[in-house]
């Protein structure tokens, strides 16, 4: 299996500008998470989906976040206007948890940095 | 509040010494638990788990942890630290809420030769 799946892996962008960073899950999973980590927060859960359905948005921090999942294969984090304060690394994780919480396999990350 | 507690930020060990990595959830019901390992630069991925089967759970990399449901703990444990060890450990717990995981804020683990 190639894993879950993140791009870009790195983004370098300034203050403004509209970021979209991307996942695609492991094939069969049922949930796919976003997170995002940073030296004074830790790893914060921003949002996630269970079959393509946000379940719970309580963690995206500001109107300036959204997240969507058009399919089961695709799912997209987009900040705009972006802010230093966005710089994180952010990561994609999928599980297959119909029967109750199971295994999440997380991506490789994204390292934002907003100028 | 369901929450899960990593007590220390940091742990330094001397390579060979016994590896002991705190974790304490709050929970009424039985949770799922597992550790997670994130190296530099990576993302996590998961040493063990325990979903309750065996109170000892063995995971990759010679570690094992040990759930006590009445001291509500699942610390990591590992005999001999080795220096790829070095990395940053999180516990987590889940409970009969679908897929969501509540992860500690982490230990990062020294291993001094």
């Amino acid at each position: 299996d190639a894993g879950v799946i993140q791009s870009p892996r790195h983004e370098v962008t300034e203050m403004g500008q509209e970021v979209t960073l991307r996942c695609k899950p492991i094939s069969g999973h049922d949930y796919l998470f976003w997170y995002r980590q940073t030296m004074m927060r830790g790893l914060e859960l921003l949002i996630y989906f269970n079959n393509n359905v946000p379940i719970d948005d309580s963690g995206m921090p500001e109107d300036r976040f959204s997240a969507k999942m058009p399919n089961a294969s695709f799912s997209t984090l987009k900040i705009q206007p972006s802010e230093p304060r966005d710089s994180a690394v952010y990561f994609c994780a999928s599980s297959l948890a119909g029967g109750g919480p199971d295994t999440q396999y997380f991506g490789p990350g994204t390292r934002l940095t907003v100028l | 509040a369901q929450s899960v507690t990593q007590l220390g930020s940091h742990v330094s060990v001397s390579e060979g010494a016994l590896v002991l990595l705190r974790c304490n959830y709050s929970s009424s019901v039985p949770p799922y638990l597992f550790w997670y390992v994130q190296y530099p630069n990576q993302g996590l991925q998961l040493l063990l788990k325990y979903t309750s089967a065996a109170t000892l759970v063995k995971g990759i990399n010679g570690f094992e942890a040990e759930f006590k449901k009445s001291e509500t703990s699942f610390h990591l444990t590992k005999p001999s630290a080795h220096m790829s060890d070095a990395a940053e450990y999180f516990c987590a717990v889940g409970y009969n809420q679908g897929g969501k995981l509540i992860f500690g804020q982490g230990t990062e683990l020294s291993v001094k030769p």
